[in-house]
Parts: C-alpha cells; structure tokens; sequence
C-alpha cells in the first residue's frame, strides 16, 4: 500500500493565486515528512522538511506545510503562485525499514501555473 | 556549497548492453543513496550504502550493481539493458542526522535511455 498519498495529480491555477498541494502520510511510516520540487528536467531540490518542533514549517520560494497528525496530512501551501513554480512537487516521508532507512516518495503533483 | 555531482547526465544505449553511472557525495556526507525515476513516475529507492558498505536493498533488479569506493563516489551498473531502465537515475547523500530522519540533498540525475 502507498504510504505516501498526493490527492492531486495535477493542478492547474492562475498566477498570483494561492494554491495547497495535497499530502497524506499513513502509520506505516515516520512523521519525518519532506516536500521536493522538480522543475523540467531538474533534480530533486528540498522545499520544505518537517522534523520536530512547530507544526507550521516554512520553506523556501515562500511556500509553506503544516504538520497534521489527527488528519495525517501534510499539505503545502503559498498564497501566492508565480509562472515560476510551475513544477512537480513531491511529497515524501521517512521510511525506518532496512539498516539506515530511506525516503519514500508520493506519486508527485504537477503544479502548472498560468498566466 | 558543494553538492551531489553525477556523471554523465546524458547516455544513450542499446538493449543489452552495459551502463555505468557516477555520483559524488557531499564532502563528510556518510551515506549515498541511488534512486530510480520512470517516465512520469515518483522516484523509487534502489540501494544505499552507509561508510562505503551497502547499508539497505530496495527496488533494485539482479541486473544491477553498485558499490562506494574509498573516496566516497559510488557508481551504479546497469548490465543487459531493458527498454525498461530508460529512466532517470539519482545519487544522494546525507549526512549523521540529528533528528531521527536524515536529510537527503539529490544530485541532477543521469538520464538513461535505451534504444
């Protein structure tokens, strides 16, 4: 079963709106919960990472997820979009199996912002 | 700030030959992690290696490789080429976390394609 869950394939918004990007994270891993951004034909580069500490983790490039453990979410927000994030944001989490463990990854939404 | 280097970005092969990719850590990052991303796929955890020993195994085929050397690079080989391997290829290490969940920085990928 998918232990990290991204609601939305696609999301599609006009510049300058805000925008949440869906995560759901289930009990089989760690509350260790990560957002990466992927531009065309980009890496993986670090938005945002919830470790410890205030739910309400701010990231880079003005975005912003907040930590829900009733709910098990994870969501990412800005209030404001520009042309420039248009990208596939992946939500991921920590995974404690195996000897050092690893990260696993959500399924990716593609953020496409227009004018 | 140094960041996770991988060699080459491009490569182009036929079914059934042999390919080697490269991936330089972060200077006094102790493990190195290989990632698998098909075309519109999440990124898939392949294997790890923590102070130059293979730390955890995941979705990696028998047909695949990889070792970390004494300077910390650590390469990944791919034998008998499927269609399939076309994929994007990603190296990245982390260091000793403080929390309990590391931090992974990603190099650009090697984008594998085979004809």
């Amino acid at each position: 079963a998918q232990s990290v869950t991204q609601l939305d394939s696609q999301v599609p918004v006009f510049e300058e709106a805000p925008v949440e990007l869906r995560c759901n994270y289930s009990s089989s891993v760690s509350v260790y919960l990560f957002w990466y951004v992927q531009y065309p034909n980009q890496g993986l580069q670090l938005l945002l990472k919830y470790l410890s500490g205030s739910t309400l983790v701010k990231g880079i490039n003005g975005f912003e997820a907040e930590f829900n453990k009733s709910q098990t979410s994870f969501h990412l927000r800005k209030p404001s979009v520009h042309i420039s994030d248009t990208a596939e944001y992946f939500c991921a989490a920590w995974n404690y199996g195996g000897s050092q463990g690893n990260l696993i990854f959500g399924k990716g939404t593609k953020l496409s912002v227009k004018p | 700030a140094a960041g996770v280097i991988q060699s080459p970005r491009h490569l182009i092969k036929e079914k059934r030959e042999t390919a080697t990719l490269k991936c330089y850590p972060i200077p006094r990052h102790d493990t190195v992690y290989w990632y698998q991303q098909g075309p519109g796929q999440d990124p898939q955890f392949l294997i790890s290696f923590y102070e130059k020993m293979q730390s955890d195994k995941g979705s990696i085929p028998d047909r695949f490789s990889a070792q970390q050397f004494s300077d910390y690079h650590s390469e990944l080989n791919m034998s008998s080429l499927e269609l399939g391997d076309s994929a994007l290829y990603f190296c990245a290490s982390s260091d000793h976390p403080q929390t309990g969940a590391r931090v992974l920085t990603f190099g650009a990928g090697s984008r594998l394609t085979v004809l």
